[in-house]
C-alpha cells in the first residue's frame, strides 16, 4: 500500500514533442505528490508538486495532472528539449503540509529527447 | 529551496571498513532525511534526523549499520559500518521545508571493493 507505481521505465521523444510519464498510488493518506529530476552524476531537484485539492498544476513547460478518485498523477513536459534528457521520479508522501512527511519514491523513468 | 553540501563527493573503500558522510545546510531545519539509491535504482529512505532526538530507521535499516548524528539544526552525519559490495551505492541527504518541500544534496557515490 505504500508503493507508487511509475510507468514507463523509458520514453524516446522527439524534440518539440509531449512527454507523459504516470505514477499511480494506493495509500489514501497520501496527501503530497512531487515529481524529481535527476542528471547523471548529481542528486534529484525538485521540479513541481501538488496536493489533492487541486488537479492540475503548471511551472513552465512542467504540468502535473492529478486524479484522485483514479489515485493516479502525471507529469507532461510540452516542448521537450534534449536539455530535458534524465531521469524523473514521481514520489508521495504523508504529512505534506508540514515538514515531516518521509518521501515514498517511484521506480524512475529515462526520458530521452532526439533533437 | 535550500544548498546542501556532502562530504565527500565520492569514496572507494575496502570491505569491512566504515564510512562516515557529512550533509551540511545552508540555514536551519527541523527535518533531515538520508535516502539510499542503488545504481540505475530509485531512491529508498534510510532514516530520519531529528535534531536532539534518536533517528527514525526505516523497515531493513538499522542503527549498528547506519548510525546517524545530528548535533544542530544544519548539519548531520551517516555512518555506513562493516561495509560490504552490496552498500555500493549514492547516499544523498535532504532537507524538509514547512510548505513540505524536500531539497537533495548532491550525494556520495560509495564503492566498495
Amino acid at each position: 500500500q505504500q508503493q507508487v507505481k511509475q510507468s514507463p521505465q523509458s520514453l524516446i521523444v522527439q524534440k518539440g514533442g509531449i512527454s507523459i510519464i504516470n505514477c499511480a498510488y494506493e495509500n489514501t493518506a497520501f496527501d503530497y505528490f512531487p515529481w524529481y529530476q535527476q542528471f547523471p552524476g548529481k542528486g534529484p531537484a525538485l521540479l513541481i508538486a501538488i496536493r489533492p485539492d487541486v488537479s492540475e498544476k503548471k511551472e513552465g513547460r512542467f504540468t502535473i495532472s492529478f486524479n484522485k478518485s483514479a489515485k493516479q498523477f502525471s507529469l507532461h513536459i510540452m516542448d521537450s528539449q534534449p536539455g530535458d534528457s534524465a531521469t524523473y521520479f514521481c514520489a508521495a508522501s504523508t504529512d505534506g503540509s508540514s515538514n515531516t512527511g518521509k518521501l515514498i519514491f517511484g521506480q524512475g523513468t529515462t526520458l530521452q529527447v532526439k533533437p | 529551496s535550500a544548498v546542501i553540501s556532502q562530504k565527500p563527493s565520492r569514496d572507494i573503500c575496502q570491505r569491512g571498513t566504515s564510512l562516515t558522510i557529512q550533509c551540511q545546510v545552508d540555514s536551519q531545519v527541523t527535518m533531515m532525511f538520508w535516502y539510499r539509491q542503488q545504481p540505475g535504482q530509485s531512491l529508498t529512505l534510510i532514516a530520519t534526523a531529528n535534531q536532539g532526538s534518536e533517528a527514525t530507521y526505516e523497515s531493513g535499516f538499522v542503527i549498528d549499520k547506519f548510525p546517524i548524528s545530528r548535533p544542530n539544526l544544519t548539519f548531520s552525519t551517516l555512518t555506513v559500518s562493516n561495509m560490504s559490495p552490496e552498500d555500493s551505492s549514492i547516499y544523498l541527504c535532504s532537507v524538509a521545508r514547512g510548505t513540505g518541500d524536500q531539497y537533495f544534496g548532491p550525494g556520495t557515490r560509495l564503492t566498495v571493493t
